[in-house]
């Protein structure tokens, strides 16, 4: 009964690169969120997946992140060019869609 | 679309005291609200949840409760201890679709 687990757990990267953020949900769950979570703050929701739907895109800043969520499971956040504001933890939820969300640990991204 | 509100946003009780955490939500059709702890480099883990059936529930030395007429639900812990200092959120939800988070309290139990 492994939880969700989100890799790298620490990402430091140049302002105008590129970065790939991976979360590997609880098996068996059919929801995805991402969240982001600036220093101190709360909550920021970013997209959701459920099930074989389209996706909910609504909480994406700009249209330099994307997600996307391969067989049902795995999923990528990416974000392109870097800015120094897109420096938070990235957050990652899981759940079966009948029960609450179980988070993974976080990706600390800081860029530069 | 759903709006929660939380508040205080920090909370300071000498070890033994209670606290008191309140959120309150704009969509009438919300039916389900978890309340998570986040300690510092972690994500937020579930401590408790209530259903919108239901006005109180508690487990050892966490309650929670909801007035769905005046569409508000609080968090109360009892005898705190200094392991219970962390940030907590609360969140509502239309059947899972979706989780909505107040902005978080942060909890400091001194001892």
């Amino acid at each position: 009964g492994a939880g969700v687990s989100q890799s790298p757990s620490n990402k430091v990267t140049e302002k105008g690169k590129d970065v790939e953020l991976r979360c590997d949900p609880i098996s068996g769950h059919t929801a995805l969120y991402w969240y982001r979570q600036s220093l101190g703050q709360g909550l920021e929701f970013l997209i959701y997946f459920q099930g074989n739907s389209a996706p909910d895109k609504s909480g994406l800043p700009s249209d330099r992140f994307s997600a996307e969520r391969t067989g049902g499971s795995v999923s990528t956040l990416t974000i392109q060019r870097t800015q120094q504001e897109d420096s938070a933890v990235y957050l990652c939820a899981s759940t079966w869609g009948r029960d609450t969300q179980y988070f993974g640990p976080g990706t600390r991204l800081t860029v530069l | 679309g759903e709006n929660v509100e939380q508040h205080p946003s920090t909370l300071s009780v000498q070890e033994g005291d209670s606290a008191v955490i309140k959120c309150t939500y704009s969509d009438s059709a919300s039916n389900y609200f978890p309340w998570y702890k986040q300690e510092l480099g972690k994500g937020p883990q579930l401590i408790i949840d209530i259903r919108s059936n239901v006005g109180e529930k508690k487990d050892q030395r966490i309650a929670v409760t909801l007035n769905k007429t005046a569409k508000h639900f609080s968090l109360h812990i009892t005898e705190t201890q200094p392991e219970d200092s962390a940030v907590y959120f609360c969140a509502a939800s239309i059947n899972f679709n979706k989780f909505y988070f107040g902005s978080g309290t942060k909890l400091n139990v001194k001892p």
